[in-house]
């Protein structure tokens, strides 16, 4: 099993510019997770899907959108970057919401 | 609103050391769900240990140990004889259970983390 997988591992934008951070997991989890990671911030959750077909906001979600494509996939989508979004992403997924959490790779992006 | 506390940025201590990583949380609800992940210098997150908040007893992984105790709202995790291989970013969270409404059900708040060196 991969566990959580997520595309691309470096991203490097010009401010307005879009992109789509693309997450997967192959453990049949209900729920999955967007967070952001900033130095001395710890991780600040976006948006989150608890179930298939539903997504809600979370701490920090302006300027983004999600998409729950299917119970393995949830992308996360910036329509214009701007250099505030400069982070380290991180997709989680879980078997139900409030059970543990893991977590991918994460996703280094540069807004310039 | 939940909030998780970690007071210690940063930790410095010498191999075979015992080194203690503090956590306080504060939270209305009464079922609640307590995580300690670590992040190595790869930077990836590692599960480490989940608690539920009716479970008080304190737990023993090798050479990982966890102290909970709800009359202080704090879940500390200690590392006994420290190695190199321990130095990484130790984050603790929160998630409140399925009592708190629905409406933050399952998302974890954390700490800011404590950056643990360990040295040769």
């Amino acid at each position: 099993n991969a566990g959580v997988t997520q595309t691309p591992k470096f991203q490097v934008l010009k401010t307005g510019q879009s992109m789509t951070l693309q997450c997967a997991q192959d453990m049949n989890h209900n729920s999955m997770y967007w967070y952001r990671q900033d130095p001395g911030m710890g991780l600040r959750l976006i948006y989150y899907s608890a179930s298939e077909g539903t997504t809600d906001k979370g701490e920090v979600p302006n300027g983004y959108n999600v998409s729950r494509l299917n119970k393995r996939e949830f992308s996360l989508r910036l329509e214009s970057a701007a250099p505030s979004q400069t982070s380290v992403y991180f997709c989680a997924s879980s078997r139900l919401a409030g059970v543990t959490q893991y977590f991918g790779p994460g996703t280094r992006l540069t807004v310039l | 609103a939940q909030k998780v506390t970690q007071a210690q940025t940063e930790i410095s201590v010498v191999e075979k050391e015992d080194v203690t990583l503090d956590c306080v949380y504060e939270t209305r609800d009464t079922t609640y769900y307590l995580f300690w992940y670590k992040q190595p210098p790869s930077g990836e997150l590692v599960f480490l240990i989940r608690r539920n908040s009716f479970d008080e007893q304190n737990e023993i992984s090798g050479r990982y140990s966890w102290n909970f105790q709800k009359s202080t709202s704090s879940f500390n995790f200690t590392i006994t004889a420290s190695q190199v291989v321990d130095s990484a970013v130790y984050f603790c969270a929160l998630s409140e259970g399925d009592n708190a409404g629905g409406t933050s059900y399952g998302k974890l708040t954390f700490g800011q983390g404590t950056i643990l060196t360990v040295h040769p």
